[in-house]
């Protein structure tokens, strides 16, 4: 069984620049995945990010961004602010009307 | 601005049934190309799809649920429900309700757009 792999934790400074990264235990993420990538406080409801790999949900800033690198999709945050500390998470659309949910990456900015 | 809202109860006795409702305001369910969802969440863990009810009303489940999990929808009252049977302690989660959107033919597009705050179930006797 394929798994969705997520770095379990990362740190950065504030207004640092920092890549999360989501990929998948066989075989390279592809825009044919539609890579979305959401924000999560404790709490309270996933906020969406990014969907189809690099594009914005309505009122997210552009210091959010989303890429494939090498074979993983990417989730890029520029100039770290304090209340981007959470957990970032990924979900891939395996086809068929499958998903598949990243593990998610908690982000420390300090 | 479309919500959705989970209800049912927060706690249920281990081999019991849980039951849980989204109810939705600002779409319907039978419109638009549309996965109406059942996410979870235990603590300290990450997300786990559980299944959905497409606007057509085809279902498909995550593996891992399909013999115990059944979706449902209620059209006159806009909501859909799950169903998992045979609870166990690991069940014990929050479970968010999530419209996923497919875009369109010529644009597909497949991300959750809209989530519900989620309902805590704990599964204890």
């Amino acid at each position: 069984q394929t798994v969705v792999t997520q770095e379990p934790s990362f740190s950065v400074s504030p207004g640092g620049t920092v890549t999360l990264t989501c990929g998948l235990t066989s075989g390279s993420v592809s825009t044919g995945y539609f890579p979305s990538w959401y924000q999560q406080t404790a709490g309270q409801a996933p906020r969406t990010l990014i969907y189809s790999t690099n594009s914005r949900s309505p009122g997210v800033p552009d210091r959010f961004s989303g890429s494939i690198v090498g074979k993983k999709a990417a989730l890029t945050i520029r100039g770290a602010q304090a209340d981007d500390e959470c957990e970032y998470f990924c979900v891939l659309y395996m086809g068929s009307g499958i998903w598949a949910f990243g593990g998610g990456t908690r982000l420390t900015v300090l | 601005q479309v919500q959705l809202q989970e209800s049912g109860p927060g706690l249920v006795k281990p081999s019991q049934t849980l039951s849980l409702t989204c109810t939705v305001s600002g779409d319907s369910i039978t419109s638009g190309s549309y996965f109406w969802t059942w996410i979870r969440q235990p603590a300290g863990k990450g997300l786990e799809w559980i299944g959905h009810i497409y606007s057509t009303g085809s279902i498909n489940f995550n593996p891992s649920f399909k013999s115990r999990a059944s979706i449902s929808s209620d059209t006159s009252k806009n909501q859909f429900s799950l169903k998992l049977t045979s609870v166990t302690a690991t069940d014990t989660a929050v479970y968010h309700c999530a419209r996923g959107s497919a875009g369109s033919y010529d644009s597909p597009k497949y991300y959750f757009d809209y989530w519900g705050q989620g309902n805590l179930v704990t599964v204890s006797s």
